[in-house]
């Protein structure tokens, strides 16, 4: 049984436009949603990550929206940067296990 | 957070033979993860290795495939034993250093390639 679900699995957005990914789960024990960013041949880097006790954290472009009622959350990269082209994934955390979304490949067009 | 050496950073292997990954930590960590990537794929944890005691293995992941070795805070080792084709993955090491759930970091990971 799958915990996260992941969408959408690819993404193309112009530069300066805004990334949108969606995950949602279903374990109400989790207690930390991190995004990992991964460049190609890299192991994936934290990106930004909350916890469920609050419903938003910005960093600098990137924002987690959170809606813990309805047991989702989503990854917001504001003015997206070709550099910003790699595969997201979000997770869901409770103690020591790590459950991974399926990573959503992000291609942003000069 | 941890800073992960992870060697070798890729290898074309033989099937029927091993191969041994190695992760340096550059300080003492409680618990040190092992995590497969298939191509295109997300992350499975294969096994968590504690210092000083048997690593714990996911389901479908068995010691006699992935025997890993936990000599000290700072090192780890996973061996993939016997390759096949379907042994081809990325490999990944990560460490959660202290007790807060966002003390995770990754290694920049092993491709293996089994022909």
């Amino acid at each position: 049984q799958q915990q996260v679900k992941q969408s959408p699995q690819s993404l193309i957005v112009q530069k300066g436009g805004i990334s949108i990914i969606n995950c949602a789960y279903e374990n109400t024990a989790f207690d930390y949603f991190p995004w990992y960013q991964q460049f190609p041949g890299k192991g994936p880097a934290l990106l930004i990550a909350i916890r469920p006790d609050v419903s938003e954290k910005k960093e600098g472009r990137f924002t987690i929206s959170f809606n813990k009622s309805a047991k989702q959350f989503s990854l917001h990269i504001m003015d997206s940067q070709p550099g910003d082209s790699a595969t997201y994934f979000c997770a869901a955390v409770t103690g020591n296990q790590f459950y991974f979304g399926t990573g959503t490949s992000l291609t942003v067009i000069p | 957070s941890a800073v992960i050496s992870q060697k070798p950073s890729r290898d074309i292997c033989q099937r029927g033979t091993s191969l041994t990954i190695q992760c340096q930590v550059d300080s003492q960590v409680t618990m040190m993860f092992w995590y497969r990537q298939q191509p295109g794929q997300s992350l499975t944890l294969i096994a968590t290795a504690n210092q000083g005691s048997e690593a714990t293995y996911e389901s479908g992941f068995v010691i006699d495939k992935f025997p890993i070795s936990r000599p000290n805070l700072t090192f780890s080792t996973l061996t993939v034993s016997n390759m096949s084709p379907e042994d081809s993955s990325i490999y990944l090491c990560s460490v959660k250093k202290g007790v807060l759930n966002y003390g995770y970091t990754f290694g920049s990971g092993t491709r293996l390639t089994v022909v």
